[in-house]
């Protein structure tokens, strides 16, 4: 079953609003998780390194005051796209390491977001 | 930083042969190497992993081999199905930092 949960798996919004995207570690905890971008037919290109209790780190070119990453719990991160337009329409994926399984990488089942 | 390169783009098999498909990267720390499939509107799902002190991984249909000293790592998929058509991605990684191929798309043509 799945080891990392994210929701909403859809959502259409407005242009101009906020969206956020959850993603958690269902039977483990993960002090660090990944956000992820994918265009169609794209691979997946990193984002932010959510980060429990500190900052996120983000990858050049990523705008961090557009793509606000809050890692509050060792369960929950969550990615808030704000002021979203069209162009930020595509599918988002977390990750986690699961350290009991040698730090192996899950990945959560992933968002589309659609700005209309 | 760590560069992977995947081949290729696109494979496209008959049901019931064999399916390769390779990965290089560039960053002889690397020590972590999964594999990925991932269905359309899907998120990635491991299918098998390597680590850097093995040669070779077997589970079922899925095989993964690593040349360390060459900086290469494939996927072999045996008695391929039209459920395994999807996209594959490769990775590597040292520590948390992971780096994905650019996938390939294999169909497995009945």
């Amino acid at each position: 079953g799945a080891v990392v949960s994210q929701h909403p798996s859809r959502v259409i919004c407005k242009s101009g609003t906020s969206v956020k995207i959850e993603c958690r570690s269902l039977d483990f905890q993960a002090t660090t998780m990944f956000w992820y971008r994918q265009f169609p037919k794209q691979s997946l290109m990193l984002m932010a390194t959510s980060n429990e209790g500190s900052k996120a780190t983000y990858e050049q070119g990523v705008e961090k005051d557009k793509f606000l990453i809050n890692h509050a719990s060792l369960t929950l991160s969550t990615l808030t796209v704000t002021s979203a337009h069209p162009e930020d329409s595509s599918f988002y994926i977390c990750s986690a390491p699961r350290s009991a399984n040698g730090n192996t990488i899950y990945f959560g089942e992933g968002s589309w977001l659609t700005v209309v | 930083g760590e560069n992977v390169e995947q081949h290729p783009s696109t494979l496209s098999v008959q049901e019931g042969d064999s399916a390769v498909i390779k990965c290089t990267y560039s960053d002889s720390a690397s020590n972590y190497f999964p594999w990925y499939k991932q269905e359309l509107g899907k998120g990635p799902q491991l299918i098998i992993d390597i680590r850097s002190n093995v040669g070779e991984k077997k589970d079922q249909r899925i095989a993964v081999t690593l040349n360390k000293t060459a900086k290469h790592f494939s996927l072999h998929i045996t008695e391929t199905q039209p459920e395994d058509s999807a996209v594959y991605f490769c990775a590597a990684s040292r520590g948390n930092d992971m780096r994905f191929g650019a996938g390939t798309r294999l169909t497995v043509k009945p």
